[in-house]
């Protein structure tokens, strides 16, 4: 069964307006999540991370997330997109479950129209 | 903050060459993995390693080795380059995935001629 799953493979919004980065996870128990972010030819950046503490989450440049255990959610947010955040973001959870490793989602890519 | 370097941004090989992509972190971390990235099918685990000469197998280990000589230094080899191993390779390392997850090199772009 598939551990993360992110619901949309590609993004599209206009600059100044609102972001949402939706992720799912399957856990038996009380997961890590984190999101990371990755540009064009670049390696990934931590952007966020949860970890059993405050259900919402507060990141780099703006962005926040929300942990509900009850809807096995873990969407990324930004009130107001900027040209700078067109990229590619990974949903990634950590659990013993999947042994001792991180397991990434697929991946979703936000274009960020001018 | 941690860092972790990847000696090449982009490496061009023939194809059944002997290939060495070496990554270093300055933080002592055991833990020190090895992705490929390729479009549509996301990140894929190559090798990890918890210790100094310790290694195990991820998700996509045939053509590939590694070597784990000093804890700083952690080496993905392409025994005999092949043109589907052309890739974005990624290397990352962690003391605690669990609360920090990982750290990442800024990654290799393999091209296999």
């Amino acid at each position: 069964a598939q551990s993360v799953t992110q619901l949309d493979s590609h993004v599209s919004v206009s600059e100044g307006t609102p972001v949402l980065l939706r992720c799912n996870y399957s856990s038996s128990y009380s997961p890590s999540l984190f999101w990371y972010v990755q540009h064009p030819n670049k390696g990934l950046q931590l952007l966020l991370k949860y970890t059993s503490a405050a259900t919402l989450v507060k990141g780099i440049n703006g962005f926040e997330a929300e942990f509900k255990k009850s809807e096995t959610s873990f969407h990324l947010t930004k009130p107001s997109a900027h040209m700078s955040d067109a990229a590619e973001y990974f949903c990634v959870v950590s659990d013993w479950e999947y042994g001792n490793k991180l397991v990434f989602g697929a991946g979703t890519i936000l274009r960020v129209k001018s | 903050d941690v860092k972790v370097t990847q000696s090449s941004r982009y490496l061009v090989k023939r194809t059944g060459e002997k290939v060495f992509l070496e990554c270093v972190q300055d933080m002592d971390h055991e833990n020190m993995f090895w992705y490929r990235q390729d479009p549509g099918l996301g990140l894929r685990l190559i090798y990890f390693s918890y210790d100094v000469k310790m290694k195990e197998k991820g998700d996509i280990p045939e053509g590939y080795s590694v070597s784990r000589e000093k804890k700083e230094r952690f080496s993905l080899i392409l025994e005999s380059a092949s043109t589907n191993q052309t890739s974005m390779y990624l290397c990352a390392s962690s003391f605690n995935w669990d609360l920090y997850g990982y750290t990442f090199g800024s990654g290799t772009r393999l091209t296999v001629v």
